[in-house]
């Protein structure tokens, strides 16, 4: 079985501020591992993903993640962040590489930036 | 890249009646799409996992003559919610994974908001 933990349900910052939405997770399987942002009534978009290599994950609109196997975790970082990143943050985990693997998701962490 | 549509995205509804949601992959071939809701503040939760040409597979809790699934074609799967109440007003959201090696990944459709008045 596997599951995620998302330590902080919300984090407030100013803008222009660094953050790190910290991500856990257990795992018996090979880990593949994403995030995820979701706007307000609108579906996920995929931030980044950790299949294997690096571990240092560079996504989309600035983030980053770095997995840490003996820490088994992959918390995602912005260096500075912007009014438009406020949104909720989903850490996630699949238990397989084929189309019919499930993800596990974490509970999310509502990320607002303040001006 | 993969591109999974959802409509409605919005629908409002009577008690009593029937609503479908429809999922397709536009860009890949998704021979397993999977079926979530969320309540507001909250994460997602897997109803089921919908199986081209096959029945779904439906989670521990989830009613599978409530929420329909039917998955005809590699592109397309639809979600009905029979004889809706209120307490099934929520958001649902499809998904589906449609790469493989680096392009792993899940794709997810852009949500419908239920609301059974």
């Amino acid at each position: 079985a596997q599951s995620v933990t998302q330590l902080d349900s919300q984090v407030p910052v100013f803008e222009e501020a660094p953050v790190e939405l910290r991500c856990n997770y257990s795992s018996s399987v090979s880990v593949y591992l994403f995030w995820y942002v979701q706007y307000p009534n609108q579906g996920l978009q995929l931030l980044l993903k950790y299949l294997s290599g690096s571990t240092l994950v560079k996504g989309i609109n600035g983030f980053e993640a770095e997995f840490n196997k003996s820490q088994t975790s992959f918390h995602l970082r912005k260096p500075s962040v912007h009014i438009s990143d406020t949104a909720e943050y989903f850490c996630a985990v699949s238990d397989g590489e084929t189309s019919g693997s499930r993800l596990t998701f974490g509970e999310g962490t509502q990320l607002t930036v303040n001006p | 890249g993969a591109v999974v549509s959802q409509h409605p995205s919005r629908v409002i509804c009577k008690s009593g009646t029937s609503v479908k949601i429809e999922c397709r992959s536009l860009d890949f071939q998704a021979t397993t799409m999977f079926w979530y809701r969320q309540f507001p503040k909250q994460s997602l939760m897997l109803m089921a996992t919908s199986n081209e040409g096959s029945k779904a597979t439906y989670e521990q809790g989830v009613e599978k003559d409530k929420f329909l699934i039917n998955h005809a074609s590699l592109t397309l799967s639809t979600l009905t919610v029979t004889s809706a109440h209120p307490e099934d007003s929520s958001f649902y959201i499809c998904s589906a994974n449609g790469g493989q090696g680096r392009y792993y990944g899940y794709t997810f459709g852009s949500g419908t908001r239920l609301t059974v008045v």
